[in-house]
């Protein structure tokens, strides 16, 4: 079964700064999907950006970037010019190519981010 | 984009009574819908997948007769905490699959068990 890990339970970054937060999963599958979620105090979830295993071109949406290693199983979120509105839990998350149930999203147990004016 | 919303955004029910949950597709038709849960601080339990017209898939450990999923409609699907107890207050969550490889949450639902 897969699995995500994310062994930073909390983090904190100036305003302005960058951050990076760390995601491994493991899985024996060579094509997946991998997500970041953030879910702000109002608890929405808000997808951040998406990667395709197949493709080795990192994602990056504006300020949001990734660092997707294949090899290593590691898929590290980069946080650039950080703003207050950055302040929230990120949610790692892995998704089987394959359809029917196993198309569920499998997240880690997120990061706390702060971000401090 | 593709939006579910999700009623009620919280509630506060007697212990013993039931309690239903409803998640609309609003533009889209939610052939699948998966239904989460979150307990503070903490990430997001599955607890069950439901497709249109058919029986609920349940994760291991998950009571199927206290959490009744029913998935009608393209566009509905609700979860039912029926006999709620305190231990089953927490944040529900839904989330539908929009096509392709998305997905779209509803804004959860804080249920409190008093």
């Amino acid at each position: 079964a897969q699995t995500v890990t994310q062994s930073q339970p909390e983090m904190s970054v100036q305003e302005a700064e960058t951050v990076t937060l760390s995601c491994t999963y493991d899985t024996s599958e060579s094509d997946y999907y991998l997500f970041w979620y953030k879910q702000p105090p109002s608890r929405q979830m808000i997808l951040v950006i998406r990667q395709e295993a197949y493709k080795q071109q990192n994602a990056t949406e504006n300020r949001f970037s990734v660092n997707f290693q294949k090899a290593a199983k590691s898929f590290s979120l980069k946080i650039s010019d950080s703003q207050l509105g950055d302040a929230a839990m990120y949610f790692c998350a892995y998704r089987s190519p394959y359809g029917g149930a196993t198309n569920k999203l499998i997240f880690g147990t997120g990061t706390l981010l702060a971000v401090q004016p | 984009g593709a939006v579910v919303s999700q009623h009620p955004s919280w509630v506060i029910c007697k212990s013993g009574t039931s309690v239903k949950i409803e998640c609309r597709s609003l533009d889209f038709q939610a052939t699948t819908m998966f239904w989460y849960r979150q307990f503070p601080k903490q990430s997001l339990m599955l607890m069950a997948t439901s497709n249109e017209g058919s029986k609920a898939t349940y994760e291991q450990g998950v009571e199927k007769d206290k959490f009744l999923i029913n998935h009608a409609s393209l566009t509905l699907s609700t979860l039912t905490v029926t006999s709620a107890h305190p231990e089953d207050s927490s944040f529900y969550i839904c989330s539908a699959k929009t096509g392709g490889k998305g997905y779209t949450f509803g804004s959860g639902t804080r249920l409190t068990v008093v």
